[in-house]
């Protein structure tokens, strides 16, 4: 059984910081994706890393897929009160089909 | 393009009586993910189907629990005989490459 931890589970800052959020499994991942989520709303990716040790950059945000495949972190820089809400990242597990599991999520508050 | 369209977005049942959630998937999309979502948890997934076939459904409960894609028509999850566990946000999500595209949801409250 594949399972994703994610940490904190928590976090609020005031805006300007900066922090980081971890997503580990001891499976291995295909690929790796994040996901914002906000209430009411479905998950929207933010992006996909397929590639061992690969960076990806989307603004502030910052991006980066363990060498191994089993771990991924996403920072923030300067962090904006829109940045708020349940950051999800989720592998994908290559069966007969991509089967996508989700880790349980981190909930970031940006205070102004 | 009309994106993953979930509906209703918010379904009241009492104890015992059956849910009904829909779920079109993306235009040219012919595979669904089904996914819960308690409060301020991740998503469990529940059921992967294509048009009349379900391909994985690992994460479904064995009783009261059913999926389906025809080949004409949204993707169906239904519940029969609800309980008040069951309240939850239920999604779906269609695939392009690499990419999950997830509709707004359905938000079941059980009374």
């Amino acid at each position: 059984t594949q399972l994703l931890e994610q940490s904190p589970q928590f976090l609020s800052i005031q805006e300007g910081e900066n922090l980081t959020v971890y997503c580990n499994s001891s499976s291995v991942f295909s690929s790796l994706q994040w996901y914002r989520q906000e209430p009411g709303e479905g998950p929207v990716l933010l992006v996909t890393v397929v590639t061992g040790g690969e960076v990806k950059k989307l603004k502030r945000l910052t991006f980066q897929f363990g060498d191994a495949r089993k771990d991924s972190s996403l920072h923030i820089t300067a962090a904006q009160p829109g940045d708020t809400g349940l950051y999800l990242c989720a592998g994908a597990v290559r069966t007969s089909y991509d089967k996508v599991i989700f880790g349980p999520g981190t909930s970031l508050s940006v205070i102004p | 393009n009309a994106g993953v369209m979930q509906n209703p977005r918010h379904l009241v049942r009492r104890r015992g009586q059956e849910a009904r959630l829909r779920c079109s998937p993306m235009k040219g999309h012919s595979h669904v993910y089904w996914y819960r979502q308690l409060p301020e948890e991740g998503l469990k997934f529940m059921v992967y189907l294509q048009k009349e076939n379900i391909i994985d459904e690992s994460g479904m409960p064995k009783e009261r629990f059913s999926a389906e894609f025809p080949k004409e028509g949204p993707s169906i999850l239904r519940i029969q005989q609800v309980v008040r566990g069951d309240s939850a946000a239920y999604f779906c999500a269609s695939r392009s490459n690499e990419k999950l595209f997830f509709g707004s949801g359905t938000q079941l409250s059980v009374l």
